[in-house]
C-alpha cells in the first residue's frame, strides 16, 4: 500500500518561479528521500531527511519535514526547464531490509 | 562504473509466455530491488534482496519470482506472463548496511518496457 502522497498531482509554473510539493505520510518514518524522474528513464535520488531532521538544503533543492504532522515538502526555488519532471517522495518505515515505499509522484512542468 | 544496468530494455510477450528481467550492479551494493511502476500508482515493490543469498517479497510479489545470482545480479522472472504484468520495471541497489541504520538512497536502472498481449 502506498505509504507517501504527493500533492498536488501536477504543477505547472513559469521558468524562474519556486516549485513547492507536499508529501504525507501514515506511519512513522526512519527518514524520508525525494527522488526526480524524467520522463522514460529510471528514478535520481534527491535528498534524503532522517526523522530526527526539520530542514535540509542541496542547492536549489530545500526539504522540510514534521514528524507532527507526517508530512514533508520539497521546494525548487528559481525553477529552470530541465527540472521539469515527475518527483517522488519515498518513506523508510524502519526494520532492517531498507524497503521505501513510494508515493504517486507531482508532475512538474516548468514553462520556457 | 556502469551503475545498475537492466535488460533487455523492451519485451512483448504473449500471454502465457515467460521471461527473465535481468539486472546488475557494479558498486558493491548489499541490497537489490524489483519495482513496477504503473500509471498513476507510482512505484510497487515486487520483490528484494537485502542482502547476498536472501529475497523476500514486496507489496506485488503474486506472479513473479526471483533469484539473487551473487551480489551484483539480480533477476525477475515472469512464468507465465498475464496482460496485468504490462508495466515498466525498475530494477534498484542500495548501499550496504551502515551504523547510521536506516535506508540509504537506491540507485536505479533505466528500467524494461514490458508488454503483454
Amino acid at each position: 500500500s502506498q505509504q507517501g502522497e504527493e500533492d498536488p498531482q501536477a504543477l505547472s509554473i513559469q521558468e524562474g518561479e519556486n516549485a513547492t510539493m507536499n508529501c504525507s505520510y501514515k506511519t512513522s518514518i526512519n527518514n524520508l528521500q525525494w527522488y526526480r524522474q524524467n520522463s522514460g528513464r529510471g528514478l535520481v535520488h534527491l535528498i534524503l531527511i532522517r526523522s530526527n531532521e526539520r530542514e535540509k538544503h542541496s542547492g536549489r533543492l530545500r526539504v522540510t519535514l514534521d514528524t507532527s504532522k507526517k508530512s514533508s515538502s520539497l521546494l525548487i526555488t528559481a525553477s529552470r526547464a530541465a527540472d521539469t519532471a515527475s518527483y517522488f517522495c519515498a518513506t523508510d518505515s524502519g526494520g532492517s531490509n531498507y524497503k521505501l515505499t513510494f508515493g504517486k509522484g507531482t508532475l512538474l512542468t516548468v514553462n520556457p | 562504473n556502469a551503475g545498475v544496468t537492466q535488460t533487455p530494455k523492451f519485451q512483448v510477450l504473449k500471454t502465457g509466455q515467460s521471461m527473465t528481467l535481468q539486472c546488475a550492479q557494479d558498486m558493491n551494493h548489499n541490497s537489490m530491488y524489483w519495482y513496477r511502476q504503473d500509471p498513476g500508482m507510482g512505484l510497487r515493490l515486487i520483490y528484494y534482496s537485502a542482502s547476498e543469498g536472501t529475497t523476500d517479497k514486496g507489496e506485488v510479489p503474486n506472479g513473479y519470482n526471483v533469484s539473487r545470482l551473487n551480489k551484483r545480479e539480480f533477476s525477475l522472472r515472469l512464468e507465465s506472463a498475464a496482460p496485468s504484468q504490462t508495466s515498466v520495471y525498475f530494477c534498484a541497489s542500495s548501499f550496504p548496511h551502515g551504523l547510521a541504520g536506516g535506508s540509504y538512497e537506491q540507485y536505479f536502472g533505466p528500467g524494461t518496457r514490458l508488454t503483454v498481449t
